[in-house]
């Protein structure tokens, strides 16, 4: 059972808010990601994260910032939420770079 | 970049009939992952193959690793409703100097009890 949790679940902000995800994983693994995902659609990498105060920008452009002080915490903030990232974040860990392991993903709604 | 190709995009069957869902690539991949999205959920990994040929089972699941490394094939026999959700397949590749997970863009399937 993977132990990878996200908090918040659900989360409806308005315009303007500044907002953390929080993730944070009890497994030990160097490697953290967080993917976009609109609903029903693909995943899209926006940063990842080989290991403490490492940290690089994905491959789809986002406005969110993200930062690995401690090895089980790999928060994302967003320093002005906007409706265009209304969307579900997912973070994932793994040990090394082939099996991914999630959390069960914020969904965000930005009114 | 590397791409995986996932086919069909997605599949409306009926409760009890068997399924086939395929990935493809022009690179060789040495890992194929096959993972399932429940509505709402994150992604869980269902099977992982690490040997060209291979051919792992997990309960009604069978994914096989295609003998040129450039594709795999994920089959669920005799389904059920809980078999609903999207199924992705993922296999590491690079990016730049940068090693990641490379991902399809997912099977949806929908099951008629």
């Amino acid at each position: 059972e993977a132990d990878i949790y996200q908090t918040p679940r659900y989360l409806v902000i308005g315009t303007g808010k500044k907002i953390t995800l929080e993730c944070s994983q009890t497994m030990g693994h160097d490697k953290m990601y967080w993917y976009q995902q609109d609903p029903g659609m693909e995943l899209h990498l926006i940063h990842y994260s080989y290991g403490v105060n490492s940290t690089e920008k994905g491959d789809l452009s986002s406005e969110s910032t993200v930062s690995r002080i401690r090895t089980e915490h790999f928060p994302l903030t967003l320093e002005s939420a906007r409706p265009s990232h209304t969307s579900q974040y997912l973070c994932a860990s793994s040990l090394d770079s082939t099996e991914a392991f999630f959390g069960q993903g914020t969904r965000l709604t930005v009114v | 970049g590397q791409q995986l190709n996932q086919s069909p995009q997605s599949m409306f069957i009926q409760e009890g009939e068997d399924v086939s869902m395929n990935c493809t690539s022009s690179s060789i991949f040495n890992t194929w992952l096959w993972y399932k999205q429940d509505p709402g959920e994150g992604p869980v990994l269902l099977i992982a193959l690490y040997k060209a040929g291979e051919l792992t089972s997990n309960g009604r699941l069978t994914a096989q690793f295609g003998i040129t490394r450039k594709d795999s094939f994920l089959n669920i026999s005799a389904s059920i409703p809980s078999d609903v959700g999207i199924y992705f397949c993922a296999g590491p590749g690079y990016a730049g100097n940068n090693r990641k997970l490379i991902w399809g863009l997912g099977t949806s399937l929908a099951v008629n009890p």
